[in-house]
């Protein structure tokens, strides 16, 4: 287990609809990833978020927010959702030393039909 | 940006030894990590490698050349749950901690 909580486990939803996944990191980091892997594709950068601020962000679309709140979970709003948008999408946290590795949650799976 | 490159697929005997190789372009190397994936569940951590040279852990080491942009992971004495997919990402410097992965290197364990 590696102390990253991710709801829900799967979403099934319509083309156009909005959806929001949840991550709860693990005690102590203040770090949030979220990553999309589709069949075809490896894990893909989305965006990084650090003690509630936007860090970094990656090839993620203008449909696509996030934000991390104070107790520190973080959401993934997916709007005006298409086909291409069903994948595994995974959120993961880290301490902040060079060498700390991104532990992942157990991931959403999202099907857009 | 980045670039990483492994192999899409290896096949290896249970009881041998087999590894697997990533190649990477970077602007600004602050470290490589090995992850392992089974299919539908989440990447987790194997290794780090930040200076040149092999880490050993266990079954699993990790090798790291930054002159060659070149590392790999080595598994010995293979099980059947060792079968899964094997990714390799990159941490470079100004982009705070975040990875880039490679596609991964699907790793077929057989009798």
């Amino acid at each position: 287990d590696s102390g990253v909580t991710q709801t829900p486990k799967h979403l099934i939803t319509a083309t156009g609809q909005r959806v929001t996944l949840r991550c709860s990191p693990r005690s102590g980091d203040l770090s949030v990833y979220w990553y999309q892997q589709s069949l075809d594709q490896g894990l893909q950068f989305l965006i990084h978020y650090y003690n509630g601020e936007e860090r970094a962000k990656g090839n993620i679309l203008e449909r696509f927010s996030a934000q991390q709140f104070p107790d520190l979970h973080s959401e993934l709003n997916l709007s005006s959702l298409e086909l291409g948008d069903s994948a595994l999408y995974f959120c993961a946290s880290s301490g902040e030393d060079r060498g700390a590795p991104l532990h992942f949650g157990n991931g959403t799976r999202l099907t857009v039909t | 940006g980045q670039n990483i490159d492994q192999p899409t697929e290896m096949t290896a005997t249970e009881g041998a030894i087999v590894q697997i190789n990533c190649t990477y372009q970077t602007s600004g190397f602050n470290g490589l990590f090995w992850y392992q994936q089974h299919a539908g569940e989440a990447p987790t951590f194997l290794s780090y490698n930040v200076l040149d040279g092999l880490e050993e852990k266990g079954r699993f080491s990790s090798f790291l050349s930054r002159s060659k942009g070149y590392s790999y992971l080595l598994l010995k004495e293979l099980q059947m749950k060792d079968s899964a997919s094997y990714l390799c990402a990159v941490r470079a410097t100004g982009g705070g901690n975040k990875l880039t992965f490679g596609t991964g290197t699907q790793l077929k364990v057989e009798l």
